[in-house]
């Protein structure tokens, strides 16, 4: 498709256990960012991907949170250890890196509920 | 600390007339400015932005204006329609390329037919 993707769309999981989420930008894209929705809270950032640049991890609420983006383009979320307040919708967006005053564009999410 | 405010959880609208969304921000740093649209179980859908240079811009039904003595901009829908009920974030972020964006709690926007 032309839009993000994000897989799964929902993951429910046991406290303690590890999750994966993925992110697939748009072609072409080489900025990718991934954001938080808490319950009532606005969007949280937590990682942002630049091209070849080392990752800006300077929103990861704690190091049980990681990230990696493989060749320049799919990228998944990893959160081990889960907790109760790791529970929120999780989403991704990405934009062209080239130039001032590029929106960016969102997936729909992987609403993540941990038990 | 807050730096991106939207202060009405919600605003109430009729068909037809304008609606008036408003935010509010603290930064100084911040030049470029957008509006995001969000339906139940889907992600933002970009609006509409305006770079701090300028203090208006316009796209069919919606504006947005920028006041930046006031560290405030609003969005402008009109005539507003059913449709328009969503949830609208305001985003900020300092550009010179791309950089995290800092959202507002969100402002929930029903348009009654």
């Amino acid at each position: 498709g032309a839009g993000v993707s994000q897989s799964p769309s929902n993951k429910v999981t046991e406290k303690g256990k590890d999750v994966e989420l993925r992110c697939d930008p748009i072609s072409g894209h080489t900025a990718l960012y991934w954001y938080r929705q808490s319950l009532g809270q606005g969007l949280e950032f937590l990682i942002y991907f630049q091209g070849n640049s080392a990752p800006d991890k300077s929103g990861l609420p704690s190091d049980r949170f990681s990230a990696e983006r493989t060749g320049g383009s799919v990228s998944t979320l990893t959160i081990q250890r889960t907790q109760q307040e790791d529970s929120a919708v999780y989403l991704c967006a990405s934009s062209f890196l080239t130039g001032a005053n590029q929106p960016q564009h969102f997936g729909d999410g992987t609403r993540l509920s941990i038990l | 600390d807050q730096q991106v405010k939207q202060n009405s959880p919600s605003l109430s609208v009729q068909e037809g007339r304008i609606s008036i969304l408003n935010c509010d921000y603290t930064n100084s740093m911040f030049d470029y400015f957008l509006w995001y649209k969000k339906y139940p179980a889907e992600g933002p859908t970009f609006l509409i932005s305006i770079s701090s240079i300028k203090d208006k811009n316009e796209d069919g039904r919606f504006t947005v204006f920028l006041n930046k003595s006031a560290k405030h901009l609003s969005l402008h829908i009109v005539p507003s329609q059913p449709g328009d009920s969503a949830v609208y974030f305001c985003a900020a972020s300092v550009t010179r390329g791309n950089t995290p964006l800092v959202f507002g709690k969100g402002t929930r926007l029903s348009v009654i037919a």
